[in-house]
């Protein structure tokens, strides 16, 4: 059974750095491109970043391009975002997503964890 | 980069109902267009693939179609726990994707 489960959120102060993971099991992590999206409280899902199966290409949106760095450790079955200078406009929840094979819907997601940048 | 725009963004119906939301992409994307559907307080779940292949343990009552630039997404008789919100996803540049801006689908 494929699970993502995110951990590493919390309340961070404007500035702040926090780095959240995403634990992948029940398929063959290095295979898949992964991905992380974000809510804000009661608005929609943002794209945020992507990697590719081969750790090649990697994407970020605009809002967070130059702050936020995607990567994996392919041992460890674990994705990562480490996220710096943090706004209070990167409050969310965060997901992991894995993208189907060779696509670009994604087909699991985890639960999210919160992120919440206030002082 | 690629827009995506839903509408409606909110809408009410009753079980029973058919019920149609369109999504429509800045510019052409093929068949590249996913649909999620979320529940409060819930990850987001794939729905239809390429504009218009059912997902997995998907009930056959969802239905997708379009290609280009308008997409529907389409509930044939709508049931009481498919009040969610909605999501398009384009997904042309597979590692770029942009979500629309969701419609809310709510129970009249």
């Amino acid at each position: 059974e494929v699970q993502l489960v995110e951990s590493g959120g919390g309340l961070v102060k404007p500035g702040g750095s926090l780095r959240l993971s995403c634990a992948a099991s029940g398929f063959t992590f290095s295979s898949y491109s992964m991905n992380w999206v974000r809510q804000a409280p009661g608005k929609g899902l943002e794209w945020v970043s992507s990697i590719s199966s081969s750790d090649i290409y990697i994407y970020y949106a605009d809002s967070v391009k130059g702050r936020f760095t995607i990567s994996r450790d392919i041992a460890k079955s674990s994705l990562y975002l480490e996220m710096n200078s943090l706004r209070a406009e990167d409050s969310a929840v965060y997901y992991c997503a894995r993208a189907g094979y060779r696509s670009g819907w994604y087909d699991y997601w985890g639960q999210g964890t919160l992120v919440t940048v206030s002082s | 980069d690629i827009q995506m725009t839903q509408s409606p963004s909110s809408l009410s119906a009753s079980v029973g109902d058919r019920v149609t939301i369109t999504c429509r992409a800045s510019q052409s994307i093929s068949s590249y267009l996913n649909w999620y559907q979320q529940k409060p307080g819930k990850a987001p779940k794939l729905l239809i693939y390429a504009a218009s292949s059912l997902q997995s343990g998907v009930p056959s009552r969802f239905s997708g179609s379009g290609s280009g630039t308008d997409f529907t997404l389409t509930i044939s008789s709508l049931q009481p726990e498919d009040f969610a919100t909605y999501y398009c996803q384009q997904s042309y540049n597979t590692l770029m994707c942009s979500f629309g801006q969701g419609t809310k689908l709510e129970n009249k």
